[in-house]
């Protein structure tokens, strides 16, 4: 049972446009989300996080948005750059499942060209 | 920043053989780390909890014997695949967490592909 679901496998986007990268979340005990960028070959990088008190987290070209009523949550890059270009993770973590362990989706690969 | 460490990146080898991951924290010490696998197109999946001077914890379905997990220090955590099969076959990460950071931020390490033939 997926408790993080990415929905869209991968995203195409002009360089300068906006992405918006989704994921949905089952289990309302999740109160804490983060996301995760990832290049192949290499271990994912923490890019921003949310806590389930805030509806909106912002950080330079980077914002996070949560919905909890809907149990989603976006993630908005503007401008994109083609550096961008790799898969975004999105990760829960709450009460019931130890604030310590991640819950990740199964990741969007986002392709930004020049 | 803080660094996590990876070894080996690649490791081929026969069925049958165990191979030693190993994981380090380079500038920071880390009570807890954890080994994720990740299968192609898949999410990573929380394999064990490390704990530093005591046993690991087991997510349900990951076999204890199967997968042995050392924590004999601060900074080096190591998960051996013993008898490994093509199955096992995947990309295994660790991650810690720094103390003094965001609760749920982790540091991870590259990663380390296996390959059972």
């Amino acid at each position: 049972d997926q408790q993080v679901k990415q929905n869209s496998p991968s995203l195409s986007v002009q360089e300068g446009r906006i992405s918006i990268l989704n994921c949905d979340y089952t289990n309302s005990m999740f109160d804490y989300f983060l996301w995760y960028k990832k290049y192949p070959a290499e271990g994912p990088t923490f890019l921003i996080s949310i806590s389930s008190i805030k509806d909106k987290n912002e950080d330079g070209r980077f914002t996070v948005f949560l919905n909890k009523s809907a149990k989603h949550l976006s993630l908005h890059i503007v401008p994109s750059q083609p550096g961008d270009s790799a898969v975004y993770f999105c990760a829960a973590s709450g009460k019931n499942t130890g604030f310590q362990k991640l819950v990740f989706g199964t990741g969007t690969r986002l392709l930004v060209s020049p | 920043g803080a660094v996590v460490s990876q070894h080996p990146s690649r490791v081929i080898c026969k069925s049958g053989t165990s191979v030693k991951i190993e994981c380090r924290s380079l500038d920071f010490q880390a009570t807890t780390m954890f080994w994720y696998r990740q299968f192609p197109k898949q999410s990573l999946m929380l394999m064990a909890t490390s704990n530093e001077g005591s046993k690991a914890t087991y997510e349900q379905g990951v076999e204890k014997d199967k997968f042995l997990i050392n924590h004999a220090s601060l900074t080096l955590s190591t998960l051996t695949v013993t008898s490994a099969h093509p199955e096992d076959s995947s990309f295994y990460i660790c991650s810690a967490r720094r103390e003094g950071y965001d609760t749920g931020e982790l540091f991870f390490g590259e990663g380390s592909r296996l390959t059972v033939l």
